[in-house]
């Protein structure tokens, strides 16, 4: 596509459902990233993928929250068991992945989650 | 932890003023990307500066990476309203994995007209 799409763009649930958010990147794109950005804080690493490999997963903040790229396209961030202070922007970025060190990320709109 | 800090936090100038910010890393950084993120909008690409004390310009800006590679500026010469918003620096951490960018908490440019 022509830029990075992440849907749904609000989710409201209530403390303990779980949530499902998508990201569809850049068609070309190898490299997938996924941040959680707090108001009026930079995005913060949470995974990402190369294709469909997840060579770093060390920014997830619990169990409670997975990520997965099955097919090396599109990716879903779950999170399980919501509590109130899962309520951010969640970010989604994709680059060529030729050279994660160097590569231009592109950002998505980003689905801002509240839970209640 | 690594940490990447930004100062000053939030800076309001005339137009036409210049504006500087500063980006300092706890650690050496493999390099240093700077983003814009616009009212309500996302994250957009400014530039990527790889090489220890590379200076690159973009019309009025102009961005700077320390010898040491732990610290940068961008510097905005004559800002116009459509300069407003908050600037990211962002870089992968010299001894980790090469995707996982850590990324300061923004410096927010307001420009009264």
């Amino acid at each position: 596509g022509a830029g990075v799409s992440q849907s749904p763009r609000y989710k409201v649930t209530k403390r303990g459902q779980d949530v499902t958010l998508r990201c569809d990147p850049i068609s070309s794109h190898a490299t997938l990233y996924w941040y959680q950005q707090a108001l009026g804080q930079g995005p913060e690493f949470l995974t990402y993928f190369n294709y469909e490999a997840q060579p770093d997963k060390s920014g997830l903040p619990s169990d409670r929250f997975s990520a997965e790229r099955p097919e090396g396209s599109i990716s879903t961030l779950t999170i399980q068991r919501t509590e109130q202070r899962d309520s951010a922007m969640y970010r989604c970025a994709s680059s060529l992945g030729v050279d994660r060190s160097t590569d231009t990320q592109y950002f998505g709109p980003g689905t801002r989650l509240t839970v209640l | 932890g690594q940490q990447v800090m930004q100062i000053p936090q939030y800076q309001h100038v005339q137009e036409g003023e210049d504006f500087t910010t500063y980006c300092n890393s706890s650690t050496t950084l493999s390099n240093i990307q700077w983003y814009k993120q616009r009212p309500g909008g996302h994250p957009v690409f400014l530039i990527q500066l790889v090489k220890s004390g590379e200076v690159k310009k973009q019309k009025r800006l102009t961005f700077q990476f320390g010898e040491a590679k732990k610290n940068s500026s961008l510097h905005i010469t004559a800002t116009q309203t459509t300069d407003v918003g908050t600037y990211f620096c962002a870089g992968p951490h010299y001894n980790t994995n090469a995707g996982k960018s850590t990324f300061g908490d923004g410096t927010t440019l307001t420009v009264k007209p």
